[in-house]
């Protein structure tokens, strides 16, 4: 069975300050996983994903994510946080083989501090 | 960028009557799926849809839910006797492929009182 724990609900950075949010999952299968943010009031959008290429993953807004298989992790980051990336930011894996759901993490809202 | 647009973005209707959640998704996705997330709960699957039929369901999808693609374009929601509970933000979403990123809407907020 595929799922995610995102370890932090809510997560406080100063602007400036780096940003670390956590997830763990489990799969039964090499995993495709994504982080995506949503904003107040807007929709879920595509941070970045990881479908078994290359390990550390970029996306969009200086964010970055780092698979790790031994640790079954993949943790987003990024170097300095800025006032919009005040939002929800949530893990997703993908159900593997054969199916197209997606398992939503419960979710971290990251405020920022000026 | 394409985008997946939802209609209505906020609607309140009361217990018992029927609800169409409108979406239209980005010309080329083949895929399409329902969502939902309940205040302060975790984003939750609906259904998806492929080649004109459901192909997956998730146990909140009961009968009183039901989807269509009438027009090749607009991929609906029924809420057939809304619940209370059925109070959520409902989101579309679309994808050229299995495994293939999963575009999302910005989402429809439906309140049941």
């Amino acid at each position: 069975a595929q799922s995610v724990t995102q370890l932090d609900s809510h997560v406080s950075v100063s602007e400036g300050t780096p940003v670390l949010l956590r997830c763990n999952y489990s799969s039964s299968y090499s995993p495709s996983l994504f982080w995506y943010v949503q904003h107040p009031n807007k929709g879920l959008q595509l941070l970045l994903k990881y479908t078994s290429a290359a390990t550390l993953v970029k996306g969009i807004n200086g964010f970055e994510a780092e698979f790790k298989k031994s640790e079954t992790s993949f943790h987003l980051t990024k170097p300095s946080a800025h006032m919009s990336d005040a939002a929800e930011y949530f893990c997703v894996v993908l159900r593997g083989w054969g199916g197209n759901q997606f398992y939503f993490g419960t979710g971290t809202s990251l405020t920022v501090i000026p | 960028e394409p985008e997946v647009t939802q209609t209505p973005s906020h609607q309140v209707t009361q217990m018992g009557q029927e609800v169409i959640l409108r979406c239209v998704p980005i010309s080329n996705h083949l895929y399409f799926y329902w969502y939902r997330q309940i205040l302060g709960q975790k984003v939750e699957f609906l259904v998806s849809f492929y080649n004109n039929e459901i192909s997956e369901k998730s146990e909140i999808f009961d009968d009183q839910f039901s989807v269509e693609r009438p027009d090749g374009s607009n991929f609906t929601l029924k809420i057939r006797s809304t619940k209370l509970e059925d109070s959520a933000m409902y989101f579309c979403a679309g994808t050229t492929g299995v495994g293939n990123t999963i575009y999302f809407g910005e989402g429809s907020w439906l309140t049941v009182v």
